[in-house]
């Protein structure tokens, strides 16, 4: 039950796309829709940005999106804008003796 | 619009047990489209999931902190409370209360700083 690996840290430029990845196995990411990232600021609480792999809540703008292939998703956003730089966490629905739910470590987006 | 209101002492001893409640407004914990979860998060780290809980009181727990974890669920009071036994320093972090629909945590507590320490 190792966290969801997520590269530490990720960067682009204002109006740029920017791919965030979240590597799990067959037992979590691979084995289920139940995909999942937030966005969390300092400070704050995090904020669901995209569920089910490829969802997006009301109000989350579309420049966010989400898919999966394999044990891998990816959050992307697009058309980078400065509020985006924040902290981003990808989760999903695992199981093994258990049902329960596992996070990645974290990638730090920088808007340059 | 429903809210989530974490509660409980913000210091615990070190070995002691950490209980923390949270209180929902706005909408009903019996809700069947729905679990509420604890979510914790140390100071610079990452997310931890740590356990959730259906109304009628089926649990859910991370395995390697299933031993110490309890989670459990008030429908008459609207609340949901964590208890961890056998705290350390490493039990030291922000805790959040949430609402679960499909594994997805959509809506957050403020969160609440326990301080493990003597």
């Amino acid at each position: 039950q190792s966290a969801l690996t997520q590269p530490p840290s990720a960067s682009g430029s204002p109006g740029q796309s920017v791919t965030i990845s979240c590597t799990g196995t067959s037992s979590d990411v691979g084995g289920y829709k139940y995909v999942s990232w937030y966005q969390q600021h300092p400070g704050k609480a995090p904020k669901l940005m995209i569920y089910e792999v490829n969802k997006r809540p009301s109000g989350v703008p579309d420049r966010f999106s989400g898919s999966k292939s394999g044990n891998t998703a990816s959050l992307t956003v697009s058309g980078l804008q400065a509020e985006d730089e924040a902290d981003y966490y990808c989760s999903s629905h695992a199981i093994t003796s258990n049902a329960y739910v596992i996070f990645g470590g974290g990638t730090k987006l920088t808007v340059l | 619009q429903l809210q989530l209101q974490e509660s409980g002492p913000g210091l615990v001893k070190p070995s002691e047990t950490l209980s923390l409640t949270c209180t929902v407004s706005g909408g009903s914990i019996s809700s069947r489209d729905h679990h509420w979860a604890w979510i914790r998060q140390p100071p610079g780290k990452g997310l931890e999931w740590i356990a959730s809980v259906y109304y009628s009181g089926t649990t859910y727990y991370k395995p390697s902190l299933k031993s110490r974890v309890a989670i459990s669920v008030d429908p008459s009071k609207n609340q949901f409370s964590l208890r961890l036994r056998s705290v350390t320093a490493a039990d030291t972090a922000v805790y959040y209360c949430t609402r679960e629909r499909t594994s997805t945590s959509i809506d957050w507590g403020q969160g609440t700083l326990v301080t493990v320490s003597s």
